[in-house]
């Protein structure tokens, strides 16, 4: 079982819907989760970190729960420029990531 | 301001040469990561550095990879000899580093192709 598992997409959606993204991780140990967004043929960018409470950041909202090791992120009213392709991050500790294969989102006219 | 550096951005080449990829980290970043990104398995952290020591090697896939940091300012990730399976994007990112955690930042890789 990978470590941290993500739906590839891709995500097909209008402008202007409502879109969510689930990722699981396997191990309990970990510590702290964020999703990062790369477009296509660049590098990954940080999108936003993800806490226990929930956290929200403009249209787009992050949620932890670590009962079920379970992330999610959800974009409102999506925009053409939102179309990449978005990474689920797990840190188990100190600096080491591991990333998820990402989730591809197209949002179309 | 600058951010990660990366050369060459591109690069082909024959199967059993010698690759050198260079990074050049964000100035006051103490943490450096080499990662490596293919469709199959994703991006992979292959080794990071801390304050130029090297922390953790695991994910380097074999001994014809190495990696090295002889500056706070300049790092290089070697592969001798070269394999077609070699093929992917090679990401470095640099942060401010342990003991918490800080955000990543990607430099914008290195495409190789080895034929």
């Amino acid at each position: 079982r990978k470590e941290v598992e993500q739906d590839p997409g891709p995500f097909n959606v209008p402008e202007g819907a409502t879109v969510a993204f689930n990722c699981t991780y396997s191990n309990s140990a970990s510590q702290s989760f964020f999703w990062y967004r790369q477009d296509c043929r660049k590098e990954p960018k940080l999108l936003m970190s993800v806490y226990s409470s929930g956290n929200e950041d403009g249209r787009f909202t992050a949620q932890l729960n670590r009962a079920s090791q379970y992330i999610s992120l959800l974009i409102r009213d999506s925009k053409l420029s939102d179309s990449a392709t978005y990474l689920c991050v797990v840190n188990r500790g100190g600096n080491k990531l591991t990333f998820g294969t990402g989730t591809q989102l197209k949002v179309e006219l | 301001d600058a951010g990660v550096i990366q050369s060459p951005r591109h690069e082909v080449t024959e199967m059993g040469q010698e690759v050198t990829l260079r990074c050049k980290p964000i100035s006051g970043h103490n943490s450096l990561f080499w990662y490596r990104q293919t469709m199959m398995r994703g991006l992979e952290l292959l080794i990071y550095f801390n304050n130029n020591v090297p922390i953790d090697d695991s994910g380097m896939p074999e001994d014809r990879f190495s990696a090295k940091m002889p500056n706070a300012s300049f790092s290089t990730l070697k592969i001798q000899p070269s394999e077609p399976r070699d093929s992917a994007v090679y990401f470095c990112a640099s942060s401010l580093g342990s003991p918490t955690y800080n955000e990543q930042f990607f430099g914008p890789g290195t495409r190789l192709t080895v034929l």
